[in-house]
């Protein structure tokens, strides 16, 4: 089955830089990478996703890239504030097949 | 507001008790799933149903049982718990077609077995 890794564990930038959460999968058949944030006592949002006909998608802030040879893909957050402080999950799939989760990056934006 | 609701948001129970997680989901979603996300470990998938027939069912232990009576509705009966199944509980549903496979998260249930 898939297997998900995600890097770092844990994240502390100060407001204004930008910060960059890494995953790796397993299979290469899967196709779609969404990302998810979950603040405190709430349950995860997703926030932005890709799928394997497109390297790169941005939203805002927000910026997600994939290498589907390496396969690994990577969100990018660019002036950070300190409302992006969460736990960023990214997760993947192929077809049909329920979504593979990484454990979590916890992202501590300081003012 | 996700879209899925999940009542209770806060539940305590003795491990003696019997008690029910309720999901709803207004998405027109057929596809509904149980996590589990406790401290120590990532996020755990539970069941999946799909157009209300279980098709996934991750080795829960019998005392937890899902029940899906139709696309939009989605509980899980509780019975017998042990201290360790603390925890919060996460209601998700998503779409099928060629639009991938996006699932939408509840809120949860945070659950404290004493």
């Amino acid at each position: 089955g898939e297997n998900v890794e995600q890097h770092p564990s844990t994240l502390s930038v100060q407001e204004g830089d930008s910060a960059v959460i890494k995953c790796t999968y397993s299979d290469s058949a899967s196709n779609y990478f969404p990302w998810y944030k979950q603040e405190l006592g709430k349950g995860p949002q997703l926030i932005i996703d890709i799928r394997s006909n497109v390297g790169e998608k941005k939203d805002q802030r927000i910026a997600v890239t994939l290498n589907k040879t390496a396969k690994h893909f990577s969100l990018h957050i660019t002036e950070t504030q300190p409302e992006d402080s969460a736990v960023y999950f990214c997760a993947a799939s192929r077809g049909y097949s329920t979504l593979t989760f990484g454990k979590g990056t916890m992202l501590l934006v300081s003012p | 507001e996700t879209g899925v609701t999940q009542t209770p948001r806060h539940l305590v129970m003795g491990m003696t008790n019997k008690k029910s997680l309720k999901c709803e989901q207004h998405l027109g979603h057929n596809a509904m799933y149980w996590y589990k996300q406790s401290a120590k470990k990532p996020l755990e998938l539970m069941f999946v149903y799909s157009l209300e027939e279980r098709v996934e069912n991750n080795s829960v232990p019998s005392r937890f049982s899902p029940e899906c009576p139709n696309s939009s509705h989605l509980f899980l009966h509780l019975h017998t718990l042990q201290p360790e199944d603390s925890a919060l509980y996460l209601c998700a549903s998503s779409g099928q077609g060629n639009m991938g496979n996006t699932i939408y998260f509840g809120e949860g249930s945070w659950l404290t077995v004493v």
